[in-house]
């Protein structure tokens, strides 16, 4: 099965980068994907990185290392309106499902 | 482009009774997935449907069960309802399912709120 831990909580100060964690224990994924939800609503989805490297999509960027088992979502120039949630997600191979990780939850402070 | 609709958005039932939630994607996605969010256990996935077809089933109880329709319309039931099914639950919908890049974009509907008493 898969497994995907993040940390429960982070706060960071607006206008600086913050680096939300992912790692994981599967046994095979066909990319790691990134969700954003803001408290009462949906999760949207921000980045997807199918291949080993960097992924830059505006102010927010995902890495994956399949080696290292481990990915991370990167926002930079943080605004109050980015505290929210952030899931990251794969789908295995084998069974076709997706897995969501714990969850961490993001705190902008002026 | 419409998004994802799901109905009802909140709705209360009683221990026992059942439930059918419903959720219409995206227009030209045809895989459908179910997901229950709970503070304690996050994001869980339920099952998936492609074309009609059960692609998948996460680790919940047959009292939860759904079906896709030919325009990819997707139901979900869960009968007998205890307590512990309170929770949001959420629809996503994507182009395709399985290995290719946009089985991995989800698009989540708004939800449904489940309160059991």
């Amino acid at each position: 099965g898969q497994s995907l831990e993040q940390p429960s909580e982070v706060t960071a100060v607006e206008g600086a980068i913050v680096q939300i964690n992912c790692t994981y224990q599967t046994s095979g994924f066909y990319g790691l994907s990134w969700y954003q939800q803001h408290d009462g609503g949906a999760p949207t989805f921000l980045s997807y990185n199918a291949l080993d490297g960097l992924e830059e999509t505006g102010r927010f960027s995902s890495f994956l290392s399949r080696s290292d088992s481990y990915g991370y979502l990167l926002l930079q120039e943080l605004q109050m309106k980015d505290s929210a949630s952030y899931f990251c997600a794969v789908r295995d191979k084998g069974y076709q499902k997706v897995t969501f990780g714990t969850g961490t939850k993001l705190q902008v402070i002026p | 482009k419409a998004g994802v609709t799901q109905t009802p958005r909140y709705l209360i039932k009683t221990r026992g009774q059942q439930v059918t939630l419903s959720c219409s994607p995206i227009s030209g996605h045809r895989s459908v997935s179910w997901y229950q969010q709970t503070p304690g256990q996050g994001l869980q996935f339920l099952f998936e449907y492609f074309s009609e077809t059960q692609r998948n089933k996460g680790n919940f109880p047959g009292r939860f069960s759904g079906r896709q329709f030919s325009n990819s319309r997707s139901e979900m039931n869960v009968s007998t309802l205890e307590l512990g099914d309170s929770a949001l639950y959420l629809c996503a919908s994507s182009l395709t399912s399985g290995a290719y890049s946009g089985a991995n974009v989800l698009t989540f509907g708004a939800g449904s709120r489940l309160t059991v008493l």
